[in-house]
């Protein structure tokens, strides 16, 4: 594709429930990190692929987030039993090779709202 | 792991005046340091970038400073006009992982 593309743009969900975060990097891109930015806040880091490598999941905040990353394309950011603190932009970024470039293009984001 | 500070949080300055934000990192081993601009609601997009092995890096108005020794880096805007009003995230990279600043907002008063 030409950018990296994230769905859904817009999510709202009740307290408790799961959701699905997905995204889809620049084509032959082999690093893909995700981030979590609050209101007003930073980029918080939360998890990185590169390739068959095993991922860096130091960032991830609990055990009710996960994310795997199929075929070294996709990837699915999870997040189980959503609590009102989840609430953020969720940002998807890849890169071609934190090796080579470390250019990082960003998606456009995924707003999560936990009521 | 690494930490990166950024200062200030957020700046205004009047159009035309020059607008410096600073960086400090923590782990010795971060050899790229970028720079990120995030409009109201857009995504971040890298405006410059600068590697361990340089001192000085300049692209039109904008430029970064790094000092490998004391652990911090520097952009600095020049000639600043409405457009350059956005968030901005100075980043390291350590290994595999990029770590990013806090942010600062700096809007530019015409």
């Amino acid at each position: 594709g030409a950018g990296v593309s994230q769905s859904p743009s817009n999510k709202v969900t009740e307290k408790g429930k799961d959701v699905e975060l997905r995204c889809d990097p620049i084509s032959g891109h082999t690093a893909l990190y995700w981030y979590r930015q609050s209101l007003g806040q930073g980029l918080e880091f939360l998890i990185y692929f590169q390739g068959n490598s095993a991922p860096d999941k130091s960032g991830l905040p609990s055990d009710r987030f996960s994310a795997e990353r199929t075929g070294g394309s996709v990837s699915t950011l999870t997040i189980q039993r959503t609590q009102q603190e989840d609430s953020a932009v969720y940002l998807c970024a890849s890169s071609l090779s934190l090796a080579t470039n470390e250019k990082l293009f960003f998606g456009s984001g995924t707003q999560l709202s936990v009521l | 792991g690494e930490n990166v500070e950024q200062h200030p949080s957020t700046l205004s300055v009047q159009e035309g005046d020059s607008a410096v934000i600073k960086c400090t990192y923590s782990d010795s081993a971060s050899n790229y340091f970028p720079w990120y601009k995030q409009e109201l609601g857009k995504r971040p997009q890298l405006i410059i970038d600068i590697r361990s092995n340089v001192g000085e890096k300049k692209d039109q108005r904008i430029a970064v400073t790094l000092n490998k020794t004391a652990k911090h880096f520097s952009l600095h805007i020049t000639e600043t006009q409405p457009e350059d009003s956005a968030v901005y995230f100075c980043a390291a990279l350590a290994g595999q992982k990029v770590t990013f600043g806090t942010g600062t907002k700096l809007q530019v008063i015409p």
